[in-house]
């Protein structure tokens, strides 16, 4: 069983569209993260989310809109996409917060492609 | 702002080889500093974590230290195995609420 599940793997779409990403975890965890890596493989964090709670949002655009329905699952929304923001997007998810809670396990990663 | 260097960017060794990754950060008041690898196409695993009040951790070959004065933390992979080929990336919290800084990471092939 995947831990960290994210769906779709790929996805190409034009710009100016909207799209989502998906992301699970069955791993009982109260935190959950979503991450930007760009083209020069550096990894960014976008956002996090306690318990359905957002607790980190970095300066993103508010194009980016995350929505945590229940506390397993933090998904993606993306409206007017733009060429700037093709890269791989990681979903993660942690315990919470302190000490080797802090460990984070990674989905596989969504390339988004806009054309 | 805290900005996190990994040196080399990339390294090849020869099987079986002992080697060091770098991992330096700028603002040494960290609450953690965490070590990664990474696999094409693949999410990240967590390798180490090491709290800030600690000097190092271990797991099996793999022995991270950190030294928070001078803002910098190794990696040391003993008998280098071609399995161990990925990119490892080096993060630090600052704070404890797991708002990860990243490092640009160290590709590493291990040569059979």
């Amino acid at each position: 069983d995947t831990a960290v599940s994210q769906t779709p793997k790929y996805l190409v779409t034009q710009m100016g569209n909207d799209k989502s990403i998906k992301c699970e975890q069955n791993l009982g965890h109260d935190t959950m993260y979503w991450y930007k890596q760009d083209s020069k493989k550096f990894l960014k964090i976008m956002f996090s989310y306690n318990n359905k709670e957002l607790i980190i949002n970095e300066t993103v655009p508010n194009r980016f809109s995350p929505k945590s329905p229940d506390k397993a699952h933090l998904n993606l929304h993306i409206n007017s996409l733009e060429l700037g923001d093709s890269a791989v997007y990681f979903c993660a998810s942690s315990h919470g917060q302190g000490g080797a809670k802090n460990i984070q396990y990674f989905g596989a990663g969504t390339r988004l492609s806009v054309l | 702002k805290q900005e996190v260097t990994q040196i080399p960017a990339a390294l090849s060794v020869p099987e079986g080889e002992n080697l060091v990754l770098n991992c330096s950060f700028t603002d040494s008041a960290i609450y953690n500093l965490q070590w990664f690898r990474q696999d094409p196409g693949k999410g990240l695993t967590s390798l180490l974590l090491i709290q800030s009040s600690q000097r190092e951790q271990t797991s099996g070959r793999l022995n991270a230290s950190l030294d928070k004065s001078s803002g910098r933390s190794t990696l040391y992979i003993a008998a280098s195995q071609p399995g161990d080929s990925a990119t490892y990336l080096c993060a630090v919290d600052l704070t404890g609420a797991n708002n990860l800084f990243f490092g640009t990471g160290t590709r590493l092939t291990v040569i059979p």
